[in-house]
């Protein structure tokens, strides 16, 4: 119920294509989703998020969709760049006074030049 | 901006010693802080949710009494690990929200933490 199920475990991307990362959560009283990047030795950095009530959220080259009914989410990085190269994470959270976040396995991405 | 910081950055200890690892939020005052353990190329699994002025609430099979987490105010939270042992040398981060009903996290940029 608490897990959020995440793929694939690692990318490989030519420069300029499109990067694709799923997740996947159970608690439906999940009401938070965002995701993350991390570089090694570093703390995560909010990328982008997303609350159940929208099915899309672009922010730059970053778009989540949303499929409530199949309880699935997905990050696309559009025109991925060597730079992008990271560990990317999504996490589903809950509301209210905890704002406890739930971590996917992550999802190592290389962006080849 | 939201900026959470961490310090130290890096520490090694020896085994038996205690180690006590400050988070600070700089520019906002943080209702809540996290603290998360990150084990090589693993994800980030929580460890505690510690409220200014109140007893943290550590997750299942977290030990309170090893993972010593002390909210003393509304921009600083500690956490030490008491008779450190090489199997908790880890990356400890730690995160922090921002008061208001946004659940978003700003994450510190982590510890890493070396028991010999």
């Amino acid at each position: 119920q608490q897990q959020v199920k995440q793929s694939p475990q690692s990318l490989i991307v030519q420069k300029g294509g499109i990067s694709i990362i799923n997740c996947a959560y159970e608690n439906t009283a999940f009401d938070y989703f965002p995701w993350y990047q991390q570089f090694p030795g570093k703390g995560p950095a909010l990328l982008i998020a997303i609350r159940p009530d929208v099915s899309e959220k672009k922010e730059g080259r970053f778009t989540i969709s949303f499929n409530k009914s199949a309880k699935q989410f997905s990050l696309h990085i559009m025109d991925s760049q060597p730079g992008d190269s990271a560990t990317y994470f999504c996490a589903a959270g809950y509301g209210g006074a905890t704002n406890k976040l739930i971590f996917g396995t992550g999802t190592l991405l290389a962006v080849q030049p | 901006g939201a900026v959470v910081s961490q310090h130290p950055s890096w520490v090694i200890c020896k085994s038996g010693t205690s180690v006590k690892i400050e988070c600070r939020s700089l520019d906002f005052q943080a209702t809540t802080m996290f603290w998360y353990r990150q084990f090589p190329k693993q994800s980030l699994m929580l460890m505690a949710t510690s409220n200014e002025g109140s007893k943290a609430t550590y997750e299942q099979g977290v030990e309170k009494d090893k993972f010593l987490i002390n909210h003393a105010s509304l921009t600083l939270s500690t956490l030490t690990v008491t008779s450190a042992h090489p199997e908790d040398s880890s990356f400890y981060i730690c995160s922090a929200n921002k008061a208001g009903p946004l659940t978003e996290q700003f994450f510190g940029p982590g510890t890493r933490l070396t028991v010999l």
